[in-house]
């Protein structure tokens, strides 16, 4: 198993671009969910979701839109960049619905940098 | 929602020594909290978790104690490596959901030879 995996590694954006990052896993989990990584705050949720076709917020999603189609594929989109979001982005999926409660499996991260 | 608080945000120990990082949360209905291993340029990975159905939990070096009544968790390391330096970060479900885990701000350890 590949586990999960996140696709570009580095990106940097102009202010005001669009880009979608990309998150897949292949063990078959229900939950995956995307967070940001900032110095000095930790970990925040984006978004989450429960399972193909279901998508709910996070802490902090502004600025961000999720879909699930698929339950392997769970795309994370930037609609219109800004410096505040230049970050390091983790996609992560939990093979219980309930992934507050259960280990969460992390991809190796996407960093991107906002100008 | 839930609040975690995690000290202290570094920590430098000796090789050989023991480590300690606590962390307080405000959600009284808290029962999982799970701690996680951070290597420089890595990927969070789950080291050990705990139910509040049990007051401590080890596994070989690493082991976590909870405390229910004071809402606090603590990690400690024992025989600390240099291997051991990374960035720790506890967590805990936010309130009323299963789906949701609050992140504390982490822990940076440097084990020293």
């Amino acid at each position: 198993n590949a586990g999960v995996t996140q696709t570009p590694k580095f990106q940097v954006l102009k202010t005001g671009q669009s880009m979608t990052l990309q998150c897949a896993q292949d063990m078959n989990h229900e939950y995956m969910s995307w967070y940001r990584q900032d110095p000095g705050m930790g970990l925040r949720l984006i978004h989450y979701s429960v399972g193909a076709g279901i998508t709910d917020q996070g802490e902090v999603p502004n600025g961000y839109n999720v879909s699930r189609s698929t339950t392997e594929d769970f795309p994370l989109r930037l609609l219109s960049a800004a410096p505040s979001q230049t970050s390091v982005y983790f996609c992560a999926s939990s093979p219980d619905l309930a992934g507050g409660y259960n280990e969460q499996f992390f991809g190796p991260g996407t960093r991107l940098t906002v100008l | 929602g839930e609040n975690v608080e995690q000290h202290p945000s570094t920590l430098s120990v000796q090789e050989g020594d023991s480590a300690v990082i606590k962390c307080t949360y405000s959600d009284s209905a808290s029962n999982y909290f799970p701690w996680y291993k951070q290597e420089l340029g890595k990927r969070p990975q789950l080291i050990i978790d705990i139910r509040s159905n049990v007051g401590e939990k080890k596994d070989q070096r690493i082991a976590v104690t909870l405390n229910k009544t004071a809402k606090h968790f603590s990690l400690h390391i024992t025989e600390t490596q240099p291997e051991d330096s990374a960035v720790y970060f506890c967590a805990a479900p936010l309130t009323g959901t299963a789906s949701k885990l609050t992140f504390g701000t982490g822990t940076r350890l440097q084990v020293t030879l």
